[in-house]
């Protein structure tokens, strides 16, 4: 079955430090991805995505994450975090396959990181 | 623009009642999408629909969840009966099209005593 990993549940960093948090996925053939971030009290909120093109993507606030295709993975990264990055990280796969693809994204189990100032 | 709408955004029952949720998409956004997240684990998908018609309902355990977008815009989950294993926030996302972005709403949180 087609599924998505997260290796690291709970991250806790010094401001200033750099962040890159794991995700690897289980399917060989045409991957879009997918981070997404919860901060605390709101909602689901899109980081970056890859589709076709540059493997390494840049997103919001400073994130970027770089597509693999060797090591099936998506991993996140941050050169700098602050107290505001405080929040759960997730990675979401979707797997097309043709004219079959429902959009249907799975996810990893999620990261939540934690800032201290 | 205006996000998507979840309500209610918290609910608590005791196991056996029923309950339900509603969620109002983005405007003009045709693919609707209702998620279960159990804590510590990330979202799991429960139904798709497209306009008014399910798409993937493959993950969803009919003999108590039920779902419906009648008019292809606003669309309610129903869980009757609850068990303990409901606890889970509900989410509803939408996109314009399956090769676009999804936009999440706040989500429901479901507690079942």
């Amino acid at each position: 079955a087609q599924s998505v990993s997260q290796h690291n549940h709970h991250v806790i960093l010094s401001e200033a430090a750099s962040l890159e948090l794991g995700c690897n996925y289980s399917y060989g053939g045409t991957v879009n991805l997918f981070w997404y971030v919860q901060y605390p009290g709101q909602h689901l909120q899109l980081l970056l995505k890859y589709f076709s093109g540059d493997p390494l993507v840049k997103g919001i606030k400073g994130f970027e994450a770089e597509f693999i295709k060797s090591k099936f993975s998506f991993n996140l990264r941050k050169p700098s975090v602050q107290w505001s990055d405080t929040a759960e990280y997730f990675c979401a796969v979707n797997f097309p396959h043709g004219s079959s693809n429902t959009g249907k994204l799975i996810f990893g189990q999620g990261t939540t990181l934690q800032v201290k100032p | 623009e205006a996000g998507v709408a979840q309500s209610p955004r918290y609910k608590i029952i005791e196991k056996r009642q029923s309950v339900a949720f509603w969620c109002n998409p983005i405007s003009g956004h045709a693919t609707l999408y209702w998620y279960q997240q159990i804590l510590g684990q990330g979202p799991k998908l429960l139904i798709q629909f497209q306009n008014n018609g399910v798409v993937d309902d493959s993950q969803l355990p009919k003999d108590r969840f039920s779902a419906e977008r009648l008019k292809g815009v606003d669309s309610t989950l129903k869980i009757q009966p609850a068990k303990l294993e409901d606890s889970a926030v509900y989410l509803c996302a939408s996109t314009l099209s399956l090769t676009r972005t999804q936009y999440f709403g706040p989500g429901t949180r479901l507690t079942v005593l």
